[in-house]
């Protein structure tokens, strides 16, 4: 089983700030490697697909890079609706595993 | 519009039976495959289940396997997991969601709550 591990696992920023989660994964899965974003009490959101493209009518301040095991999600100009927590998951190979979730607060 | 509703979440006791339904609308279901994800409360998303679009292919998560089956019904645009023999580490949202080629999942339905308790 693949295992993707979340750094850092809380991050408290304020507004306009950058935000950088990284996602490694146990074995190269390659590009497949996708972001999601949970609000409370909401269903996840796509946000990043094969590591760096963007989903269709996400705001571009989220970008993705990465291959291979390391991969970053960034945000750039955080703004107070990204108050989230964030997750990747790959695709690569069964079992589709995620990874544990960065939680965003904005202070 | 893309709609995915789960539905049939409940209180079930230990050993009992649930059955999950997906009703999608809004694009043309038969053309994707679908996942089941699930959310114990308070923890992260885990997979469950996965089904192609003609039902060829099916996966299990080995934390279900041999207790769980996925199914769907493409003229009736539905999705389902039939969950047997569950247990207390069962309750959770279950999230029924559409795969893209890519292996993202694109649209979730809102969740269904199983709670597994005596």
């Amino acid at each position: 089983e693949i295992v993707l591990t979340q750094s850092p696992d809380f991050q408290s920023v304020t507004p306009k700030e950058k935000v950088t989660i990284t996602c490694r994964a146990s074995q190269s899965i390659g590009s497949s490697l996708h972001w999601y974003q949970q609000k409370p009490d909401q269903s996840p959101k796509l946000l990043i697909k094969y590591a760096s493209q963007s989903f269709s009518g996400v705001p571009s301040r989220f970008s993705g890079s990465g291959s291979g095991t390391d991969f970053t999600l960034t945000i750039n100009s955080l703004e107070a609706e990204d108050a989230a927590t964030y997750y990747c998951h790959q695709s690569s190979s069964l079992p589709f595993t995620f990874g544990p979730g960065t939680k965003v607060d904005i202070k | 519009e893309v709609q995915l509703v789960e539905s049939g979440g409940g209180l079930v006791q230990p050993g009992g039976s649930l059955r999950l339904s997906c009703a999608a609308s809004g694009f043309t279901f038969s053309s994707y495959s679908m996942n089941w994800v699930r959310q114990a409360p308070g923890k992260g998303l885990e997979w469950v289940s996965y089904i192609s679009s003609s039902s060829s292919t099916i996966y299990y998560a080995d934390s279900v396997k041999g207790r769980f089956t996925i199914s769907r019904d493409n003229a009736k645009n539905s999705l389902y997991l039939q969950m047997n023999s569950l247990r207390d580490e069962d309750t959770a949202v279950y999230y029924c969601a559409r795969e893209r080629n890519s292996g993202s999942y694109d649209r979730w339905g809102q969740g269904t709550l199983v709670t597994v308790s005596s």
